[in-house]
């Protein structure tokens, strides 16, 4: 069946880059997403690629898709405070089907 | 920008009791999603809805609950008699699939507390 698996923490100074990586095992998923959730608040989408694509930068956010080894990461430049949060992997296999969420990496940054 | 709404925000309930949270889309949407998420754990999807109509639906989603677009704006979820695990955290969620279209995007939540 569909599952997303990712790492439940992840700890970077501020200013380092964090990476949090996320693997799938659906190959037919072709939506593959990364939502951030703050503490007590909702899902905001942070970007999304499609799986014909490798790479997707957008500002601070670099989004890198390998999908022969279906793995899936996410790159924050310049970590500040305000990334602090739960970051979700996440995908679908099309733009009207559910989306099948991991559990979830949460960002610790170190002063 | 358009957002999908929620109401209310915070619901505690008696257990047993039923509830209906509600849920306004994106105007133009057609297709419309429950999910929730159990304080600490993972997302997870409850339904979606399309043509007045659900279109698929998790093992999560047994008969005591139901889906519901009663009018041109609204989305309901009803919970017939809540119990003590249904407390969680409810996301609406609405897609635009076309090419131009919007999709992927989540309401603000109604945190569920049963008692």
């Amino acid at each position: 069946g569909e599952d997303v698996e990712q790492s439940l923490f992840l700890s970077v100074r501020e200013g380092d880059s964090s990476v949090i990586n996320c693997t799938y095992t659906d190959s037919s998923s072709t939506y593959l997403y990364w939502y951030k959730q703050e503490p007590g608040a909702g899902l905001q989408l942070l970007t999304y690629i499609f799986s014909n694509m490798d790479m997707k930068q957008d500002q601070r956010l670099t989004v890198l898709l390998n999908k022969k080894d279906k793995h899936l990461s996410l790159r924050i430049a310049d970590t500040q405070t305000g990334d602090s949060a739960i970051y979700f992997c996440a995908e679908s296999m099309s733009r009207d089907d559910k989306i099948i969420f991991g559990k979830g990496t949460r960002l610790h940054i170190l002063p | 920008e358009p957002e999908v709404t929620q109401t209310p925000s915070h619901q505690v309930t008696q257990m047993g009791q039923e509830v209906i949270l509600r849920c306004v889309p994106i105007s133009n949407h057609l297709y419309f999603y429950w999910y929730r998420q159990i304080l600490g754990q993972k997302v997870e999807f409850l339904v979606s809805f399309y043509n007045n109509e659900i279109s698929e639906k998790s093992e999560i989603f047994d008969d005591q609950f139901s889906v519901e677009r009663p009018d041109g704006s609204n989305f309901t979820l009803k919970i017939r008699s809540t119990k003590l695990e249904d407390s969680a955290m409810y996301f609406c969620a609405s897609s635009d699939p076309g090419l131009a279209g919007d999709w992927g995007f989540f309401g603000p939540g109604t945190r569920l507390t049963v008692l």
